[in-house]
């Protein structure tokens, strides 16, 4: 299953903190995604990005912040103005826009 | 933007027995539309997928109908068993000014009983 690899596995946030969450691939695609899960709504897009240097805001962008400054490396941070940021934060990549998503294995972010 | 929504919200089933798996969408210029089954703890997996040019695909026990005009397309699973016992969710992706996005219906939780 090896690919895409998130870490930390489990991470807790502090009130009024930022947390960055880590995304790596090695299968040379050009897009990736992160996504929110919550229980009962699926999975939601935070944001996306094509190509390097370059992303774009999904459907519930606001508190987070992205860079793509690698190919290979795409970081989510949680700012503190996420005021409901427990949950389980997906990771994905595609060759393109147009090919099929790969899911990393996956953060459980919580709040302390 | 595109919406997708999904149902059953949970199915279950008899071993041997089929399930099916509805979503629709509303964005016309969809063009892809994936299925994907996550386990308990793991990470989401494509099993299935279709583009719009396409009206079924089969693959062993597992289909996919794609209905254009109505907007909306269904995950069959046919002579089930314990481990097909997942999360599935069904996602679209959007064409035109959203090119890329992919949106994913809220999952159906499909248990199979022995």
């Amino acid at each position: 299953d090896g690919g895409i690899t998130q870490s930390p596995k489990y991470l807790f946030r502090k009130e009024g903190q930022n947390v960055t969450l880590s995304c790596e691939q090695n299968l040379n695609h050009d897009a990736m995604y992160w996504y929110r899960q919550d229980p009962g709504q699926g999975l939601r897009l935070i944001y996306y990005s094509q190509i390097v240097n370059d992303f774009q805001k999904g459907d519930i962008a606001e508190g987070y912040s992205v860079s793509r400054e690698k190919k290979e490396s795409f970081p989510l941070t949680v700012t503190s103005a996420q005021k409901n940021p427990t949950a389980f934060y997906l990771c994905a990549s595609s060759q393109d826009l147009r090919e099929k998503l790969f899911f990393g294995s996956g953060t459980q972010l919580s709040v302390l | 933007g595109e919406n997708v929504e999904q149902h059953p919200s949970t199915l279950s089933v008899q071993e041997g027995d089929s399930a099916v798996i509805k979503c629709t969408y509303s964005d016309s210029a969809s063009n892809y539309f994936p299925w994907y089954k996550q386990e308990l703890g793991k990470r989401p997996q494509l099993i299935i997928d279709i583009r719009s040019n396409v009206g079924e695909k089969k693959d062993q026990r597992i289909a996919v109908t794609l209905n254009k005009t109505a907007k909306h397309f269904s995950l069959h699973i046919t002579e089930t068993q314990p481990e097909d016992s997942a999360v599935y969710f069904c996602a679209a992706r959007a064409g035109g000014t959203s090119y890329g996005k992919l949106t994913f219906g809220q999952g159906t939780i499909l248990t199979v009983h022995p």
